[in-house]
């Protein structure tokens, strides 16, 4: 157990609606990322949270969101959402933003099925 | 931007026997950090060794350890005595100190220990 929790394990919706993930980081974290798992693009970095602030993004459509909330947990809605968002989402969190070499602890995923 | 290549996508390994796999970054940073994550039938993501780029001495951890060869960008894992819990999906991962803190993977190696 990695102590970073997601929430729902598994959502299946259908195209064109709107959903919302969750995530809570470790205690003592203060970074939050979220990274996209699928067959054809496999794992990859969307967008990172540290203490509130938006610090990184990469790769995240225009239609996916994310913020971080006072008590530190994430959340990353996705809008519109079409057969290929269909993918294993992960959170994972850190102590610091940038520059340690502390590792990243990941959740255990929501796996997101559109249909 | 970094890249991460793992140019193996599938290997196996009889129980007991020793396997390497194989990673290569491209980077334009001196300093980082390298990882190496694995990824069993769970989906849960789980760090099986870490490796800074300033230190010239390799990684090790247990059954589990790497060749850093910082010139050659060359980032290789050794698992000694393999194990059937070993069989997982592995994940070679970038990152570095200047852009941010997220990961940047490879596209990972398919590892099956056969008894």
């Amino acid at each position: 157990d990695s102590g970073v929790t997601q929430t729902p394990k598994h959502l299946i919706t259908a195209t064109g609606q709107r959903v919302t993930l969750r995530c809570s980081p470790r205690s003592g974290d203060l970074s939050v990322y979220w990274y996209q798992q699928s067959l054809d693009q496999g794992l990859q970095f969307l967008i990172q949270y540290y203490n509130g602030e938006e610090r990184a993004k990469g790769n995240i459509l225009e239609r996916f969101s994310a913020q971080q909330f006072p008590d530190l947990h994430s959340e990353l809605n996705l809008s519109s959402l079409e057969l290929g968002d269909s993918a294993l989402y992960f959170c994972a969190s850190s102590v610091a933003a940038q520059g340690s070499p502390y590792e990243q602890y990941f959740g255990p995923g929501t796996r997101l099925t559109v249909t | 931007a970094q890249t991460v290549t793992q140019s193996q996508p599938e290997m196996s390994v009889q129980e007991a026997e020793t396997v390497t796999l194989s990673c290569t970054y491209d980077t334009s940073e001196s300093n980082y950090y390298l990882f190496w994550y694995k990824q069993p039938p769970s989906r849960q993501m789980i760090l099986v060794i870490r490796q800074e780029a300033y230190k010239q001495q390799n990684a090790t951890e247990n059954r589990f350890s790497v060749n850093f060869q910082k010139a050659a960008k060359s980032f290789s894992l050794k698992i000694s005595d393999s194990q059937l819990g070993d069989t997982a999906m592995y994940f070679c991962a970038f990152k570095g100190r200047n852009a941010g803190n997220m990961l940047t993977f490879g596209g990972g190696t398919r590892l099956m220990v056969k008894p």
